[in-house]
């Protein structure tokens, strides 16, 4: 079946340092890519997002990255801070409807 | 910032017993979702909901699972007989009435089936 994955389950960081966070995709009609960061006891807050014709979205601190070609996406957090530190997840929406596909997470820590 | 909220944070039920989810969705938002995540795993989707009907489910929204805006304000999830494995924590998500904008989620309701 189709799937999201993530390549690291844990990454740690320096304060200050920039954070890049991989997540792989194999449903090549998935149109709408999302990123979502999960503190402990919270639910998935939306950080940004990229349709499919695109290749680069930027944000405040925030830069997604699709490539569709090797069917991979990353999430680039500049200057990391001690509150960046959450599970992020990439999300993948197909083109039959608005579900979300979720992949396994990765752990960011943050070390001051 | 409007949010989707959600009620309880933390529900503890026998198994077979019934269990009534709540959701507030942002009043904005036209389409709504329940999702849920087991401990340590992935989140998964189990319904949206659209015009007052079910749009999408997936395979483990079997009959046992039941949705209803029963007003304006509240999306609500049943389980009509819990199982140990419905054990999760439940999310509850909203989005505008496009295709391809993001789903705003509420912070859960942790389910502990005894």
């Amino acid at each position: 079946g189709e799937s999201v994955g993530l390549h690291l389950p844990t990454l740690s960081v320096q304060e200050g340092d920039n954070s890049i966070i991989n997540c792989a995709y194999s449903n090549s009609a998935s149109d709408y890519f999302i990123w979502y960061k999960q503190e402990s006891g919270k639910g998935p807050q939306f950080i940004i997002d990229i349709r499919s014709n695109m290749d680069k979205r930027q944000g405040q601190r925030v830069t997604v990255l699709l490539n569709k070609t090797v069917k991979h996406l990353s999430l680039q957090i500049a200057a990391t801070q001690p509150g960046d530190s959450a599970v992020y997840f990439c999300a993948e929406m197909g083109t039959a409807g608005n579900m979300l596909t979720f992949g396994g997470g990765t752990r960011l820590m943050v070390k001051p | 910032e409007p949010e989707v909220t959600q009620t309880p944070s933390h529900q503890v039920t026998q198994m077979g017993q019934e269990v009534i989810l709540r959701c507030v969705p942002i009043s904005n938002h036209l389409y709504f979702y329940w999702y849920r995540q087991i401990l340590g795993q992935k989140v998964e989707f189990l319904v949206s909901f659209y015009n007052n009907e079910i749009s999408e489910k997936s395979e483990i929204f079997d009959d046992q699972f039941s949705v209803e805006r029963p007003d304006g304000s509240n999306f609500t999830l049943k389980i009509r007989s819990t199982k140990l494995e419905d054990s999760a924590m439940y999310f509850c998500a909203s989005s505008t009435g496009t295709v391809e904008e993001p789903q705003h989620f509420g912070d859960g309701t942790r389910l502990s089936i005894l």
